[in-house]
């Protein structure tokens, strides 16, 4: 079946610097790849996503990279900011299919 | 716009005592619909889904059990609690249309304590 692995598992980076999050899928029938964001005690909530039909997507500071042939994705965030603190999971999909495959998720420090 | 609900927000059950969590979604027809569980620090693992009412998929064999007795509605239930039970429970929907390429839109969860 599908797999979604996401790296890294802990990541601190310093107020203002971007962060960098990667994914890597197995089942290249995958076409839709959402990002959710998970603060504390709280439901994820899609912060962006991406169609296989397209390289990139990018909303303010958030941006998403896609690379099929490899069976690849990212999530860049530039300019973070302390808010932006929280587990961050990243997740595939596909036509036809009922379920959304997630990562492990990546914990992000942003230290002011 | 579409909202979804959980209940109750916070539950301390004894081992052994049965569970039942509430999940309401509004504003939409016909949705997917979706239990998780979380443990402390971890990912999110997919409990049952359900395309329609009366419709439960499970994706892994436990002492849980779900129901869909209305279009818009999801319960998760347990006739006997166990410890490795407690976890952060989230209920998901998404639109029943296209089967797939659906964005997934999260409840606030609801943390169960197993004593």
């Amino acid at each position: 079946g599908e797999n979604v692995e996401q790296h890294p598992s802990t990541l601190s980076v310093q107020e203002g610097d971007s962060a960098v999050i990667k994914c890597t899928y197995s089942d290249s029938a995958s076409n839709y790849f959402p990002w959710y964001k998970q603060e504390l005690g709280k439901g994820p909530q899609l912060i962006i996503d991406i169609r296989s039909n397209v390289g990139e997507k990018k909303d303010q500071r958030i941006a998403v990279t896609l690379n099929k042939t490899a069976k690849h994705f990212s999530l860049h965030i530039t300019e973070t900011q302390p808010e932006d603190s929280a587990v961050y999971f990243c997740a595939a999909s596909y036509t036809g299919g009922f379920k959304t495959i997630f990562g492990a998720g990546t914990r992000l420090f942003v230290k002011a | 716009s579409q909202t979804i609900h959980q209940w109750p927000a916070t539950l301390v059950q004894p081992v052994g005592s049965p569970l039942s969590l509430e999940c309401t979604v509004e504003g939409t027809s016909n949705p997917n619909l979706y239990w998780y569980r979380q443990a402390a620090g971890r990912g999110l693992q997919l409990l049952f889904y359900s395309v329609g009412i009366g419709q439960i998929s499970s994706e892994v064999p436990q002492n849980l059990s779900a129901s869909r007795p209305q279009d818009r509605q999801f319960i998760l239930s347990s006739k006997k609690l166990l410890l490795s039970d407690s976890g952060f429970y989230l209920c998901a929907w998404s639109l029943g249309t296209t089967g797939g390429q659906e964005t997934q839109y999260f409840g606030p969860g609801t943390r169960l304590l197993v004593l």
